[in-house]
């Protein structure tokens, strides 16, 4: 079945260096790739996403490549401040599904200032 | 403007009890879904909902029935609970399908003695 990997599961950083967390994923027709934060206690929010027509996304301090030919794509943060310091999924869509997602299984990143 | 908003956020039952989560939504979103998330595995699947009165099963549906009588809200039900079942439950909605940003609760966590 589908799969989206993502690594690494832990990264641990200084403050004001960059952090890169990347994923892979099997299914070919996936067209629509999202990323969400998760803070301690709460649900994931979205930060940034990328469809397939497109290379490369930036907003701000995050960024995000896709790479579709090798299947994988991955998140850029630069200047990480401790608030960055969260649980990062990446998600792939299903093709074929209504839009449904399948995600990684997160990356804990660790700020320290 | 609440969100999406889930209750109970926490609950413990013991094997073979049965509860109901709720989850409502008050942006109007069309699409709503039920996620389980246990440590190491990212978020999964649970059953969707692309509208009023429609039901869908995702990737791990087996002991969990929903509901969406109302577009407001999705109910997530566990009829004969299972320690398998220990888990943090978010629920989560959607303006459309494809492309569309998930709008998560805050989660509910359950526990099964």
């Amino acid at each position: 079945g589908e799969n989206v990997e993502q690594h690494p599961s832990t990264l641990s950083v200084q403050e004001g260096d960059s952090a890169v967390i990347k994923c892979t994923y099997s299914d070919s027709a996936s067209n629509y790739f999202p990323w969400y934060k998760q803070e301690l206690g709460k649900g994931p929010q979205l930060i940034i996403d990328i469809r397939s027509n497109v290379g490369e996304k930036k907003d701000q301090r995050i960024a995000v490549t896709l790479n579709k030919t090798a299947k994988h794509f991955s998140l850029h943060i630069t200047e990480t401040q401790p608030e960055d310091s969260a649980v990062y999924f990446c998600a792939a869509s299903i093709g074929g599904s209504q839009g449904n997602l399948i995600f990684g299984k997160g990356t804990k990143l660790s700020v320290k200032p | 403007n609440a969100g999406v908003t889930q209750t109970p956020k926490f609950r413990v039952l013991k094997t073979g009890q049965s509860m109901t989560l709720l989850c409502a939504q008050d942006m109007n979103h069309e699409y709503m879904y039920w996620y389980r998330q246990d440590p190491g595995m990212g978020l999964r699947l649970i059953h969707y909902s692309v509208g009023e009165g429609t039901t869908a099963k995702g990737e791990v549906p087996d002991g969990y029935n929903v509901s969406r009588l109302k577009k407001q809200n999705f109910l997530l039900g566990l009829e004969s609970a299972a320690p398998s079942q220990t888990s943090v439950y978010f629920c989560a909605s959607s303006y459309f399908g494809l492309g569309s940003p998930l709008h998560f609760g805050n989660g509910t966590r359950l526990t099964v003695t």
